[in-house]
């Protein structure tokens, strides 16, 4: 069945290192949305993207959306510990969405 | 304007109870989406409601049921629980429930079964 793959799963770092997730389908999206859950709380909305081969910034975070539109990653420059938390991506196919299985980041000062 | 909400927040059940969660979205959203978290297990889907018809369903036994009413508040039930049902069961309500627009999450309700 259609799947969201997330890897890695977990991934620590030292507090100034870059990290990044990746999120692959098994088949063409409409979009990808990417959606962060602090320890304790809920998911929360970050970002969409629609087009192929599009990047888009927010301060120390770049999402790329590939140019298939079956992959995308987020990256995070510098990590602060204010990073910490699982950044889920999900995925529209055009009638169904998924969320990914998340990757959990750690950030050590 | 008001966020989603969940009741109750925190919940504490016996093996073989059966549980009702509630969930309000936000005003003029017509999707809602029940998903379910356990640790390392991430967002385990559900099944969404969108004017008060399910359109998808997550691969969950049938003790797991919701509903929608017509003012799209959501209820979710869960029947003859087991431990394993011990979760944070989260809601989302959205405009079109497809991920065209963004999903706003309610803060969850934890069950724990014992």
């Amino acid at each position: 069945g259609q799947q969201v793959m997330q890897i890695p799963q977990y991934q620590h770092v030292q507090e100034g290192e870059d990290f990044t997730t990746y999120c692959n389908s098994s088949t063409t999206l409409s979009n990808i949305q990417w959606y962060k859950q602090r320890p304790g709380g809920h998911p929360v909305f970050l970002i969409q993207l629609v087009k192929s081969g599009e990047v888009k910034k927010q301060k120390r975070l770049t999402f790329q959306f590939g140019e298939a539109k079956k992959n995308s990653s987020l990256h995070i420059t510098a990590t602060q510990t204010t990073d910490v938390g699982t950044y889920f991506c999900a995925a529209n196919t055009g009638n169904q969405f998924y969320f990914g299985t998340g990757t959990s980041l750690t950030v050590i000062p | 304007k008001a966020g989603v909400t969940q009741t109750p927040r925190y919940l504490i059940k016996t093996r073989g109870q059966q549980v009702t969660l509630s969930c309000s979205p936000i005003s003029g959203h017509r999707s809602v989406s029940w998903y379910q978290q356990t640790p390392g297990q991430g967002l385990q889907f559900l099944f969404e409601y969108f004017s008060e018809t399910q359109r998808n369903k997550g691969n969950f036994p049938g003790r797991f049921s919701g509903r929608q009413f017509s003012n799209s508040r959501s209820e979710m039930n869960v029947s003859t629980l087991e431990l394993g049902d011990s979760a944070l069961y989260l809601c989302a309500s959205s405009l079109d429930g497809r991920g065209n627009t963004e999903a706003f999450f309610g803060q969850g309700t934890r069950l724990t079964v014992v």
